[in-house]
């Protein structure tokens, strides 16, 4: 069974910067093909890819985000680390962790389809 | 950036209902697209990837087609249990990039 698992601060204040953790089991991202990567989405409002990072190390960032975000993994933890610097108001959102990558019964495959999620952790910008 | 333009934003159905949902690429993804379906408080679930092909486990009472720069999420016989938003994605090329959603409510 897969699961994902996000974890870090609830609430962050304006120009701080935000750290969250995705802790993963039943994969390896020493897997060919595989990654995870953060999705987020404010209140109400729809899904925006932020990072993704694959089992070579490959790192991708949303373009309007760049600036801000940094990503990283740490193989024997089971762990992805997304940053977001200078965090602001409309950064309030719920934020998902997702495997990337499809598997068969034999090997797994580079395609950037997310599943699964994990349950999601809101972050709310204080001002 | 390929924008993922959805339609409608909000359909009301009936149980028992089918309901077609569209999603427009603005360039052509081929079959690079996956459907997902979250309910109220939850994380998404991927429904169909590869526009047409079903997740394991999802009932068969949910199907997608299309190609290229257009494609639909069709859901048979509508189940109370069926009632949440559903987003595409686009997962051709670099940034992957989400609709922006369809509520399905209860008429």
């Amino acid at each position: 069974q897969i699961t994902l698992k996000e974890s870090g601060p609830t609430v962050v204040k304006s120009t701080q910067t935000l750290t969250l953790t995705c802790t993963f089991s039943g994969f390896s991202l020493n897997t060919s093909g595989l990654g995870v990567g953060w999705i987020r989405q404010p209140p109400g409002k729809a899904l925006e890819w932020l990072a993704l990072i694959y089992w070579d190390g490959d790192k991708r960032y949303s373009p309007s985000l760049r600036t801000r975000l940094t990503i990283s993994k740490d193989t024997s933890k089971n762990q992805v680390v997304l940053s977001m610097t200078n965090m602001g108001p409309l950064d309030t959102a719920t934020f998902y962790c997702a495997r990337v990558g499809h598997c068969t019964e034999t090997d797994c495959f580079q395609v950037n389809w997310f599943d699964p999620w994990g349950q999601g952790t809101l972050v709310t910008v204080s001002s | 950036d390929i924008q993922m333009t959805q339609s409608p934003s909000s359909v009301s159905a009936s149980i028992g209902d089918r309901v077609t949902i569209t999603c427009r690429a603005s360039q052509n993804i081929y079959t690079w697209l996956a459907w997902y379906q979250q309910k109220p408080g939850k994380a998404p679930k991927l429904l169909i990837y590869a526009a047409s092909t079903l997740q394991s486990g999802v009932p068969a009472r949910f199907s997608g087609s299309g190609s290229g720069t257009y494609f639909t999420l069709t859901i048979s016989s509508l189940q109370p249990e069926d009632f949440a938003t559903y987003y595409c994605q686009q997962a051709h090329s670099f940034p992957p990039t989400f609709g922006g959603g369809t509520k399905v409510e209860i008429k």
